[in-house]
């Protein structure tokens, strides 16, 4: 399929499992990101990544660790989940650095107990 | 203080009206003012990204930037009920993304 997807499109773990959300783009865009959507917050950046095997933290990065290897997949890892990690994640990529026009999955939501 | 700042509604107008949606920013080395429409479920979807001050339309939407007063809008003119989502603004310094929290609009028809 054409564009950007993730899996699963819906999860439940428990405290302290490690938890991989996956991310995968076709158009071969240099940059991915990956974003955390929560009420009263917004979205909010966790990890971007410039090209396979650079990346950098947003605002939000503690407990999750990425890796890029290649460049249409961006996992997102929570190495220990906690209940605050609840949320609904995003990637998203661009081909543009600083640009606009970046194009989000359909998200992840993800429950913590 | 949040970097971006952004009414959340819930905001309620009848069809054809125009609607006005706005943001304000503390960090004034903000490059790129972008909007995103986000319906219920799914993810943002890009709808206008400006770089700098003054106005920018596309059909029915137009973005204004207001970089001395740190604030943007967005004005969608003869809004229709497909219209009828949440909508965020974002910015931007390099790859650091900043959104609002999101304005929830219904338009009645």
């Amino acid at each position: 399929d054409a564009g950007i997807t993730q899996s699963p499109r819906y999860k439940i773990t428990e405290t302290g499992r490690q938890v991989t959300l996956m991310c995968h783009q076709t158009w071969s865009h240099s940059y991915m990101f990956w974003y955390r959507q929560d009420l009263g917050h917004g979205l909010r950046l966790i990890y971007y990544s410039a090209a396979a095997d650079i990346t950098d933290k947003g605002e939000v990065p503690d407990g999750y660790v990425v890796s890029r290897s290649k460049t249409e997949n961006f996992p997102l890892t929570l190495e220990s989940a906690t209940r605050s990690q609840t949320s609904v994640y995003f990637c998203a990529s661009s081909e543009v650095r600083g640009g606009g026009t970046q194009y989000f999955g359909p998200g992840t939501r993800l429950l913590v107990l | 203080q949040k970097e971006v700042e952004q009414d959340p509604g819930p905001l309620s107008v009848p069809e054809g009206a125009i609607v006005s949606l706005n943001c304000t920013y503390s960090n004034s080395a903000f490059q790129y003012f972008m909007w995103y429409r986000q319906y219920s479920r799914k993810g943002p979807e890009l709808l206008m990204y400006t770089y700098s001050s003054g106005n920018k339309e596309d059909g029915r939407f137009t973005a204004q930037v207001d970089k001395s007063s740190k604030y943007i809008s967005l004005f969608i003119r003869d809004s229709q009920p497909s219209d009828s989502a949440t909508y965020l603004c974002a910015m931007n310094t390099g790859n650091q993304f900043y959104f609002g929290t999101g304005t929830s609009l219904t338009v009645i028809p």
